[in-house]
């Protein structure tokens, strides 16, 4: 059974870092495709970032590029995204999902973390 | 620019049938898209990839129910039998080089 489990939200002051981990278990993990998404409150989803299955391709969102940093450990079957610089907005759960081997959308999602940036 | 539109609200009532559209952007008509529902409170969950020729594919565990279509830049969800479980939010997802895109979502109420 596929698994995605996301820790390491929490309150954080506005221009303090925080990094997620999205444990994934169930399958290669090195073999997919990452990303990470997140939804403010009340809102809808917003993609975030993505990562290859070697790490050599890597995207982001305007709104987190230069801030916000994806990586991966194949070997510990886990995703990253270290968050710096965060503001009011960045407000949010996050969620990871993977990408199926075969296309490009998400086949499996995370049940999210919680990242609140408040004074 | 790769944008999804779709329609904010739709309601039915239980046992009947709904219709949800997501619309891609001009240029963009060709384009896959995939369904994902997310229940109050859940996370989504993965529905169906949808081709532009009406083909699909769906996720593990994804009952009949849920079926996708495609005319031109639209691509249908319809969920037939509604039940009270598919009270949720309905996001379509495309892509691009380097870019994912959600439409702003639709929200389904069983009446």
């Amino acid at each position: 059974e596929v698994q995605l489990v996301e820790s390491g939200g929490g309150l954080v002051k506005p221009g303090g870092s925080l990094r997620l981990s999205c444990a994934a278990s169930g399958f290669t993990f090195s073999s997919y495709s990452m990303n990470w998404v997140r939804q403010a409150p009340g809102k809808g989803l917003e993609w975030v970032s993505s990562i290859s299955s070697s790490s050599s391709y890597i995207y982001y969102a305007d709104s987190v590029k230069g801030r916000f940093t994806i990586s991966r450990d194949n070997a510990k079957n886990s995703l990253y995204l270290q968050m710096n610089s965060l503001r009011a907005e960045d407000t949010a759960v996050y969620y990871c999902a993977r990408v199926p081997r075969d296309g490009y959308n998400f086949d499996y999602w995370g049940q999210g973390t919680l990242v609140t940036v408040s004074s | 620019q790769l944008v999804l539109t779709q329609s904010p609200s739709a309601s039915a009532s239980l046992g009947a049938s709904v219709k949800l559209t997501c619309t891609l952007s001009s240029g963009h008509s060709s384009y896959a898209i995939a369904w994902h529902q997310q229940q109050p409170e859940k996370g989504p969950r993965y529905l169906m990839k949808l081709n532009s020729d009406g083909s699909h594919s769906k996720g593990d565990g994804i009952p009949d129910r849920f079926s996708g279509s495609s005319s031109g830049a639209e691509r249908y969800l319809t969920i037939s039998s509604l039940q009270s479980e598919d009270e949720a939010d309905y996001y379509c997802q495309t892509w691009g080089t380097g870019i994912q895109v959600f439409g702003t979502g639709t929200k389904v109420t069983v009446l």
